[in-house]
């Protein structure tokens, strides 16, 4: 089965610092890569999607990579600002499968 | 914009109640799911449809059933709630097809007494 792993759980940076979550799968059979941003108790918005196919994905300060083939994927934020602070997800969606399967996420803190 | 609406944004029900928690999608989305969060655990997926009146089982179907009777709409149902379905509910839809971006809802946080 499936597992994503998300290291590290929680970080903190400084205002205006560059940074990088990490996102890992075990499988390499899969479709596509999503990256998603959770606000505490809300929903989840989709950031950026890579086709298996594709090797990243970029929009505005986030740039996505996928490497498939050792099941890894980064998310970098360039520039961070406090209103990045939000809990980053990955999720994998498995050849021959409808759902995702989801890392547990890197809480991020930017400080002012 | 897609947008993906949940009931209810927070909810407090009692042990044994029938509870029915709706997600409606304006997107005309053929694949509809509901996941739940918990903290440690992260996402999992309860149920899944890929068009009206199917389902598939997801990762824990346990004590959950669901109805899409229309495209839109996509019920979960807790036949009797119990302590340990206190958890947040989210909503999810995308696209016909595998590589599509599922679009999410705002998650419906129930507490369960």
């Amino acid at each position: 089965k499936q597992e994503v792993t998300q290291i590290p759980a929680a970080l903190s940076v400084p205002e205006g610092e560059n940074l990088v979550l990490n996102c890992s799968f075990t499988d390499s059979a899969i479709y596509n890569l999503q990256w998603f941003r959770q606000d505490p108790g809300k929903g989840l918005t989709s950031l950026l999607l890579i086709q298996s196919s594709q090797r990243e994905q970029t929009s505005g300060r986030l740039n996505a990579s996928l490497d498939k083939s050792s099941g890894r994927s980064t998310l970098y934020i360039a520039a961070s600002q406090p209103g990045d602070s939000a809990t980053y997800l990955c999720a994998v969606l498995q050849t021959g499968a409808n759902n995702l399967f989801f890392g547990t996420g890197t809480r991020l803190t930017v400080i002012p | 914009d897609v947008k993906v609406t949940q009931s209810s944004r927070y909810l407090v029900k009692r042990t044994g109640e029938k509870v029915f928690l709706e997600c409606v999608q304006d997107m005309d989305h053929e694949n509809m799911f509901w996941y739940r969060q918990d903290p440690g655990l992260g996402l999992r997926l309860i149920y899944f449809s890929y068009d009206v009146k199917m389902k598939e089982k997801g990762d824990i179907p346990e004590g959950y059933s669901v109805s899409r009777e229309k495209k839109e709409r996509f019920s979960l149902i807790l036949e009797s709630a119990s302590t340990n379905q206190t958890s947040m509910y989210l909503c999810a839809s995308s696209p016909g097809g595998s590589l599509y971006e599922q679009y999410f809802g705002p998650g419906t946080r129930l507490t369960v007494t």
